[in-house]
């Protein structure tokens, strides 16, 4: 059981490239979510889906879009990086939002230069 | 609004002795609260979390949280600390009432020294 699957793990880009991070779960959950990781920070919440077909902004959404592609992938797209989106991004999913458990993928390092 | 207060950045210990990491949090109504470990270079482990009845809640490798409405705590403890909970300890908390995500604390580096 793979649990939530990220891709790539590294990645380097240059400013104003594009790419977009994949995320795969296996646990048939309905909500999914993208945070990143910056020292001194926490984490942060990107854009979350609640459930297939719908998504949502969280505390740090500017410079990022996401698609719900079916119930198990969501991605995350970064359009034009720049170098403030150098972090660590994290997928995770639950089955539900409330208080169900968040399980975590194991993370993607992107530096933008 | 919702948050979590994780005050202390750093937090050391002696191998053997308890520790306890702290959290605070503020939400409008009742909340659902976690913790979570992440080791260097890995992505965020579940330990334990508050949904509903007893406070005190016993989580994975010998941790425990309790709950505390009153003093809005849930401070993460362990009897006796090993070298291996060295690690960075995150908090979070989610309103029960609405549909907001959970929000989480900036963490708590924990070194076990030996």
């Amino acid at each position: 059981n793979a649990g939530v699957t990220q891709t790539p793990k590294f990645q380097v880009l240059k400013t104003g490239q594009s790419m977009t991070l994949q995320c795969a779960q296996d646990m048939n959950h309905n909500s999914m979510y993208w945070y990143r990781q910056d020292p001194g920070m926490g984490l942060r919440l990107i854009y979350y889906s609640a459930s297939e077909g719908t998504t949502d902004k969280g505390e740090v959404p500017n410079g990022y879009n996401v698609s719900r592609l079916n119930k198990r992938e969501f991605s995350l797209r970064l359009e034009s990086a720049a170098p403030s989106q150098t972090s660590v991004y994290f997928c995770a999913s639950s089955e539900e939002a409330g208080g169900y458990t968040i399980y975590f993928g194991e993370g993607s390092w992107l530096t933008v230069v | 609004a919702q948050s979590v207060a994780q005050p202390e950045d750093q937090v050391n210990v002696a191998e053997g002795n308890p520790l306890t990491v702290k959290c605070t949090y503020s939400v409008s109504g009742n909340p659902y609260l976690f913790w979570y470990v992440q080791y260097p270079n890995r992505g965020l482990q579940f330990l334990l979390k508050y949904i509903t009845g007893d406070n005190l809640v016993k989580g994975s490798y010998g941790f425990e949280a309790e709950f505390n409405k009153s003093q809005t705590s849930f401070h993460l403890k362990k009897p006796s600390a090993l070298v291996s909970d060295s690690a960075l300890y995150f908090c979070a908390v989610r309103d029960r009432s609405g549909n907001t995500p959970l929000v989480f604390g900036k963490g708590t580096r924990l070194s076990v020294i030996a």
